[in-house]
């Protein structure tokens, strides 16, 4: 059974400080993507990573996929109060094309 | 862009009840998702359909079935409402794996 295990489950931090967040599995997968869900409504994409060892950037978010393709990070520079929400991280269900499995997802609480 | 849309943000329904959930997206993509997202648990799939009339269950169907008459409408049907599926309800939408997800606000679905 494939598994996405993300850490920390909570993280509460003070507005302009860093953080990273962390998804880690067992299993290969061919692509990983993270979500963020703002409380009350759905997770909306924001990067998928296709390449081992891959960093992609939005603005100050960087997202770095594993060189083996069974790990990836989510790194926030100078965090602010909008970056509020759950972020999950998702990858493909190798037994069905297109279906996700989801991570159980990092609460982060940003404070003014 | 795409858009997902839940008949229903609260529902509140009795034990017994036949509940339905819509879900219609106005785009023309062939992949739609149920979820149910419970704290500690995460996002756990229900069904998922690929094409009109076609079904498949997802890691929990019971308790639950589908419906896709049409290609826009994607509906998830609780036979028997019982108290275990109280939960927040999400539905998704995809063109492709490595498109990622387009999901809906959500229905936070009480029974009692």
């Amino acid at each position: 059974t494939q598994l996405l295990e993300q850490s920390p489950q909570f993280l509460s931090i003070q507005e302009g400080e860093n953080l990273t967040v962390y998804c880690n599995s067992s299993s290969v997968f061919s692509s990983l993507q993270w979500y963020r869900q703002e409380p009350g409504e759905g997770p909306v994409l924001l990067v998928t990573v296709v390449t081992g060892g891959e960093v992609k950037k939005l603005k100050r978010l960087t997202f770095q996929f594993g060189d083996a393709r069974k790990d990836s990070s989510l790194h926030i520079t100078a965090a602010q109060p909008g970056d509020t929400g759950l972020y999950l991280c998702a990858g493909e269900n190798g037994g069905s094309q297109g279906n996700l499995i989801f991570g159980k997802g990092t609460k982060l609480s940003v404070k003014p | 862009d795409v858009k997902v849309t839940q008949s229903s943000r609260y529902l509140v329904k009795r034990t017994g009840e036949k509940v339905f959930l819509e879900c219609v997206q106005d785009m023309d993509h062939e992949n739609m998702f149920w979820y149910r997202q419970d704290p500690g648990l995460g996002l756990r799939l229900i069904y998922f359909s690929y094409d009109v009339k076609m079904k498949e269950k997802g890691d929990i169907p019971e308790g639950y079935s589908v419906s896709r008459e049409k290609k826009e409408r994607f509906s998830l049907i609780l036979e028997s409402a019982s108290t275990n599926q109280t939960s927040m309800y999400l539905c998704a939408n995809s063109k492709g794996f490595d498109y990622g997800y387009t999901f809906g606000s959500g229905t936070r679905l009480t029974v009692v």
